[in-house]
């Protein structure tokens, strides 16, 4: 059991919809973050969040929105996506805020999107 | 910047086998190391980890010894069963970005088979 849930696990989406990525962690931990894995790539950072704070932004696309209303929560919003975008989306959780780089990331199980 | 190289796959084993998946890294300072796991349709799962150079980090049967002095975290199992049959990643954290940043190899798949 992770404690990290992501809904939901599939989402197929046209160029022009609007649809929304959730994450809860249920942890107790102060950072989140978003990653997308794609294939033979390794994956790729996009926002993290400590105590509800963006903290990182990787040079991601503004059609990839971030929102964090609490610290159990997380969502990306997502508008006119491109098919190139089509990715497995990771989130993480983690306990520490900045500077522990002790700290060890759990995964939730991904969201496949599949952009048409 | 960091990085993380790891072998390619896949890596096709019979049941039993020996296994080692190779892992050296690229980071300034002492980056803490990880090897996750994520089994098919799941998300990644950590595996084991070690903060310090010489630290071995070990978890159902695998180990990985941090080594300072060849920047490597070689993931090794005795006995391999086709259960571990996953893609596994090698990860770094070091201490750019606040230390909040994990960067991770390309993943090496496992097959076993019976």
């Amino acid at each position: 059991e992770t404690g990290v849930t992501q809904t939901p696990r599939h989402l197929v989406m046209g160029m022009t919809n609007k649809k929304s990525l959730k994450c809860e962690q249920h942890l107790g931990h102060n950072a989140m973050y978003w990653y997308k894995q794609s294939a033979k790539k390794p994956l790729e950072l996009m926002f993290v969040y400590s105590l509800e704070e963006r903290v990182e932004n990787n040079s991601v696309p503004s059609r990839f929105s971030p929102e964090c209303p609490n610290s159990s929560h997380l969502f990306l919003h997502l508008h006119t996506l491109q098919p190139e975008d089509s990715a497995l989306y990771l989130c993480a959780s983690s306990q520490g805020g900045t500077g522990m780089n002790t700290d060890t990331q759990y995964f939730g199980p991904g969201t496949r999107l599949t952009v048409l | 910047g960091d990085s993380v190289t790891q072998m390619e796959g896949p890596v096709t084993l019979s049941e039993e086998a020996f296994l080692t998946i190779n892992c050296t890294y690229t980071a300034t300072g002492y980056p803490s190391l990880f090897w996750y796991v994520q089994y098919p349709g799941e998300g990644l799962q950590l595996l084991l980890k070690a903060t310090k150079a010489d630290d071995k980090g070990s978890n159902k049967g695998f180990e990985a010894t941090y080594r300072k002095e060849t920047t490597s975290f070689h993931l090794e199992k005795g006995s391999v069963q086709v259960s571990d049959s996953a893609v596994y990643f090698c990860a770094l954290r070091g201490l750019t970005g606040g230390g909040n940043k994990l960067t991770f190899g390309t993943g090496t798949q496992l097959k076993v088979e019976l």
